[in-house]
């Protein structure tokens, strides 16, 4: 089966420092990989996916993701975190249509 | 959120009845999904729909119906057969290429049920 798990339930960083949220992966296959942020009682909002090619995907917002097949892994990254970046994150894995999402990852910047 | 409409926000109901969630979209998507959101658990796919009068249960589709009778419109009814139905609904659509993985799927607003 295609699942992606997300190994921390909360990140904590100061603004102005790198932020990393991290997802691995079980793909059989090609895997496509995507990050969704959430923000409280509001929707998903897509971030960026990774389908081929170049393995640094670059996306909303100043994200970008990397995918190393070697360690299963498709870890968000932001070079530096603001306070708005506080959410929910979650990583996902699409198969025949159907996204398979990680149980979510609550970013916190303090100022 | 743009594109997608879920109305109510908020639903409060009874135990024993059954209550109907709206999904709207104006993207012109042909799919179109339903999931469940409970704390801790991440998103859950109840029902999915690749093409109007079509329609496919997801993991979590005891209890809950729909329909898809217009390429818009995907309504959610929760049935009084679902045991615990307290949760945050999110309705999303996609473009729909079948069989695509590649698609991006796109998020309403959500809608919040408590049961009473």
């Amino acid at each position: 089966a295609q699942s992606v798990a997300q190994p921390e339930d909360q990140v904590n960083v100061a603004e102005g420092n790198p932020l990393t949220v991290k997802c691995t992966y079980s793909v059989s296959g090609n895997p496509y990989l995507f990050w969704y942020v959430q923000y409280p009682n509001r929707g998903l909002q897509f971030l960026l996916k990774y389908i081929t090619g170049d393995n640094l995907v670059k996306g909303s917002y100043g994200f970008e993701a990397e995918f190393n097949k070697s360690q299963t892994s498709f870890h968000l990254k932001k070079p530096s975190a603001l306070v708005s970046d506080s959410a929910l994150y979650f990583c996902a894995t699409n198969s025949w249509g159907k996204l398979q999402f990680g149980a979510g990852t609550q970013v916190v910047v303090t100022p | 959120d743009g594109g997608i409409t879920q109305s109510p926000k908020y639903l409060f109901r009874k135990e024993g009845q059954n209550v109907t969630l709206s999904c709207e979209q104006n993207l012109n998507h042909d799919a179109m999904y339903w999931y469940r959101q409970d704390p801790g658990q991440g998103l859950r796919l109840i029902y999915y729909s690749q093409i109007v009068n079509d329609f496919q249960k997801g993991d979590i589709a005891e209890g809950y119906s729909v329909s898809r009778e217009k390429k818009e419109s995907f309504p959610l009814t929760v049935t009084s057969a679902q045991k615990n139905p307290t949760a945050f609904y999110l309705c999303a659509s996609s473009i729909g290429s079948p069989g695509s993985d590649t698609d991006t799927q796109y998020f309403g607003p959500g809608t919040r049920l408590t049961v009473l």
